[in-house]
């Protein structure tokens, strides 16, 4: 069974770097019928698709995040990370790591860690 | 404000049945699969419905989708008391290039 777990800081201060890490479990992350993604739902409020990486390699982010993004992958460890730079208090959300297809349906998603920032 | 839209809320007695709208344009749910998530407080979104109409394994046929021009709707027939979620609907913008998703929709089974 597909399992998935992020790792990461629970509290980043202000214009400062988040780096968060994604450990797939039960599924080869170089499949290429998928997409690995990280995804962000602030407290109370909707959830954020901020971008996801196919086995290849190749990178899709989203464009409002664009320039503050970059998501990586290691295949040996069944792992797949965020860097999200410049932070602000408005990036305070819970940050979840998910699967998806083509059609963007996320069918397998991590726990999800709440990342505050705050100094 | 959301690139798709749904109403905040919408309730119904046990047993009975509910629809959830979720409405885009043709640049995400008129021209894109469209997918739909529940929530329960404090997990992580599960998959209930994706390319339109399907159910991934697991999932009961109480649940069922469907997508009319840039529209798209979750319906759930027979509500239990444990179908109290968020709902929300999604799908790609291809306007955007981004995975959209709508602001969600509060179920309570009354």
């Amino acid at each position: 069974q597909l399992q998935l777990q992020e790792s990461g800081p629970g509290l980043v201060r202000p214009s400062e770097t988040l780096s968060l890490t994604c450990t797939v479990s039960g599924d080869s992350v170089s499949s290429s019928s998928y997409y690995w993604g990280w995804l962000r739902q602030p407290p109370g409020k909707e959830l954020e698709w901020i971008g996801s990486i196919h086995y290849s390699g190749s990178t899709h982010y989203n464009p409002s995040l664009k320039s503050r993004v970059t998501i990586s992958g290691d295949r040996s460890k069944k792992q797949f990370s965020l860097n999200l730079s410049s932070l602000t208090a408005a990036d305070t959300a819970v940050y979840y790591c998910a699967r998806s297809t083509a059609s963007a349906d996320f069918d397998s998603w991590g726990q999800g860690t709440l990342v505050t920032v705050s100094s | 404000q959301s690139v798709l839209t749904q109403p905040p809320s919408v309730s119904a007695a046990p047993g009975q049945k509910v629809t959830i709208s979720c409405s885009g344009s043709s640049s995400n749910i008129g021209n894109n699969y469209v997918s739909w998530y529940q929530q329960l407080p404090g997990t992580a979104p599960k998959l209930l419905i994706y390319d339109n109409n399907k159910r991934p394994s697991g999932i009961p046929d109480r649940f069922s989708g469907s997508k009319s021009g840039t529209s798209a709707t979750l319906g759930i027939t027979g509500l239990l008391t444990g179908d109290e979620a968020d709902y929300f609907c999604g799908t790609w913008d291809s306007s955007l290039s981004a995975a959209v998703f709508g602001g969600g929709t509060k179920l309570t089974v009354l």
